[in-house]
């Protein structure tokens, strides 16, 4: 069975903090990883993707990325009231077709 | 540009009826993914298509969960005869892609089961 791991929370951190999420999977053949973000009540959106070792930007966001460790992680600078969610990490490997979601963890940001 | 459609939103129904969902990609995508998605969970894969052919169906319970996707388009999911675990929301996702490649998964609203 491929694992993907997730402290389910709440994690809770205050406006204007970073919020550090994290993700490990089993699957030593994991190339692909994934996070989407989900509000209650609403279908999953995609808001990063990593294939290499190492940290990818895009704008508050970065992905974290070492598979040597099979860890993958996503931070939130300068955390909004609006991050406030369920960040789910998804992980695909070369071989398969299937994303494996974890169970996410609830992040609550308060003003 | 439209994205991914479900209906129905809401189906409540006892145990042993059966039941069926839609969902239409968004247009020009070739595959399309069914989840379901227990509260407190991660969405699961239940099946895969590659434009109107079966690429991964390894999770569904195919004793009463059956799924097509005529001429490519559209998808039916049906569930027959349901259990009380089927509760939970199913998502309908589709992508430009599929197989081994990594082209963003969109998901509509999902539908949301309930079994009495």
């Amino acid at each position: 069975q491929k694992e993907v791991e997730q402290n389910s929370g709440p994690l809770s951190v205050p406006e204007g903090a970073i919020a550090s999420l994290n993700c490990t999977y089993s699957d030593r053949g994991s190339q692909s990883f994934f996070w989407y973000r989900q509000y209650s009540g609403k279908s999953p959106e995609l808001i990063m993707f990593i294939y290499s070792n190492g940290d990818k930007e895009d704008g508050r966001f970065t992905a974290q990325l070492n598979k040597a460790s099979q860890y993958v992680s996503l931070l939130i600078r300068d955390s909004q009231p609006s991050d406030s969610a369920t960040y789910l990490c998804a992980v695909k490997s070369n071989s398969g077709y299937a994303l494996n979601f974890g169970k996410g963890t609830s992040l609550l940001v308060t003003p | 540009e439209a994205g991914v459609a479900q209906s129905p939103r809401y189906k409540i129904i006892e145990k042993r009826q059966s039941v069926a969902f839609w969902c239409n990609p968004i247009s020009g995508h070739a595959t399309l993914y069914w989840y379901q998605q227990i509260l407190g969970q991660g969405p699961k894969l239940l099946i895969q298509f590659q434009n109107n052919g079966v690429v991964d169906d390894s999770q569904l319970p195919k004793d009463r969960f059956s799924a097509e996707r005529l001429k490519g388009v559209d998808s039916t999911l049906k569930i027959q005869p349901a259990k009380l675990e089927d509760s939970a929301v199913y998502l309908c996702a589709s992508s430009l892609g599929g197989g081994t490649s990594n082209h963003e998964q969109f998901f509509g609203p999902g539908t949301r089961l309930t079994v009495l």
